[in-house]
């Protein structure tokens, strides 16, 4: 099946520590982006990447930081700078960065207490 | 700087009942328009798109239109279901600033429920 993975659907963490979440895709898709979804309020962008070995920050990349070593794999770290960081977390690819057609995985909800 | 706005947050209706969400943006700057649907903590599952040329789409009982020049798009729900309780997510794909790649910017939902 093709699509796109999040690992794990729900993440506990304490304050102070920084946790990684996991975004796969076997679509051979080139763009990949994090977004960050609160109650009440919609997707925001906190990073994107174009292509392998390269990614730009979004508009609340404040706190979070990424890596694509690999086309399939575009990890997300929450870092304790990040002030508020219990929230729905949601990856999602596209075919080329130009491409507004963005297929999402199933989201990762982070509880940080 | 885009901004999208739906109206209203939450809608709740009896099964049947025909429906109206609504959206406005901006910038009518944009390339096209969708509107998603999300079920209670999974992901975005598309609708229907409105390439910024087109008024409007249809998918069996949805029905988005696209006014550009005024900044507004409408999702029409027909007949509607207990199934078709979720949140309605519209976003416009508009150019990012800067560069030649777009950027979806999401409105905020609307959270409807259909009661039996």
């Amino acid at each position: 099946d093709g699509g796109i993975t999040q690992s794990p659907k729900y993440l506990f963490r304490k304050e102070g520590q920084n946790v990684t979440l996991s975004c796969e895709q076997n679509l051979n898709h080139d763009a990949m982006y994090w977004y960050r979804q609160d109650p009440g309020q919609g997707l925001r962008l906190i990073y994107y990447s174009q292509i392998v070995n390269d990614f730009q920050k979004g508009d609340i990349a404040e706190g979070y930081s990424v890596s694509r070593e690999k086309k399939e794999s575009f990890p997300l770290t929450v870092t304790s700078a990040q002030k508020n960081p219990t929230a729905f977390y949601l990856c999602a690819s596209s075919i080329r960065p130009t491409s507004y057609e963005q297929y999402f995985g199933p989201g990762t909800r982070l509880t940080v207490t | 700087k885009q901004e999208v706005t739906q109206i209203p947050a939450a809608l709740s209706v009896p099964e049947g009942e025909n429906l109206v969400l609504n959206c406005s943006f901006t910038d009518s700057a944009i390339y096209n328009l969708q509107w998603f649907r999300q079920d209670p903590g999974k992901g975005l599952t598309s609708l229907l798109l409105i390439q910024s040329s087109q008024r409007e789409q249809t998918s069996g009982r949805l029905n988005a239109s696209l006014d550009k020049s005024s900044g507004r798009s409408t999702l029409y729900i027909a007949a509607s279901q207990p199934g078709d309780s979720a949140t309605y997510l519209c976003a416009v794909y508009s150019n990012a600033g800067g560069t030649s790649y777009g950027k979806l910017t999401f409105g905020q939902g609307t959270i409807l429920t259909v009661h039996p």
